[in-house]
């Protein structure tokens, strides 16, 4: 199965402080995308990064890549409480995104 | 910006009815999608629809649901005979020929 999955299932944090999650895959892979979903709403794709690539940065995102261990990890740092939500990372297999059970994150204030 | 569109929003129905959720994709997308999640759990894939027709579909995706593209913008899942397990949010997606897929805000399903 092509399926990343998330880990922690759960991560609880203060304002300002980072957030790291990481997601760990089975299969070999084109690219891997992070995605967002707030509650009870669609997913938001957040950033891709490629197999080539190590690490990719956007915004507050930080993304890296080990295609050698076949895991990803997802920082955000500077946590706010509108990050709060829950993040899917999502590989490819025949042009079907895919995805993991994901990680809930609450941020507080 | 362009986004993809679902209705209705929430929709409650008896067992055995049939529904039909719909979706409107992003106008030049090739790829379209349905998804579904179950309260609390994961985002569960149910069919992919490319050139139009089924191009993948999981065990779920059983004989109780169809979907359709019937006008070239429309994008539909009917299931046949709903169940109490059916109830779920149903998530449509669609995609360039490029990795990003754009989701729709879902229909919560509701089978009473």
């Amino acid at each position: 199965s092509q399926q990343g999955e998330e880990d922690p299932q759960a991560l609880s944090i203060q304002e300002g402080e980072n957030a790291t999650m990481n997601c760990s895959y089975k299969t070999s892979i084109n690219n891997l995308q992070w995605y967002r979903q707030n509650s009870g709403r669609g997913l938001v794709h957040l950033i891709l990064i490629r197999s080539n690539e190590r690490e990719k940065h956007s915004g507050r995102l930080r993304v890296t890549l080990d295609t050698s261990k076949k895991s990803s990890s997802l920082l955000i740092t500077a946590s706010r409480a509108a990050d709060t939500a829950s993040y899917f990372c999502a590989t490819e297999g025949s042009y079907i995104p895919t995805f993991g059970r994901g990680t809930s994150l609450i941020v507080h204030p | 910006e362009p986004e993809v569109t679902q209705t209705p929003s929430h929709q409650v129905t008896q067992m055995g009815q049939e529904v039909i959720l719909r979706c409107v994709p992003i106008s030049n997308h090739l790829y379209f999608y349905w998804y579904r999640q179950i309260l609390g759990q994961k985002v569960e894939f149910l069919v992919s629809f490319y050139n139009n027709e089924i191009s993948e579909k999981s065990e779920i995706f059983d004989d109780q649901f169809s979907v359709e593209r019937p006008d070239g913008s429309n994008f539909t899942l009917k299931i046949r005979s709903t169940k109490l397990e059916d109830s779920a949010m149903y998530f449509c997606a669609s995609k360039e020929d490029s990795p990003e897929a754009f989701f729709g805000q879902g229909t919560r399903l509701t089978v009473v």
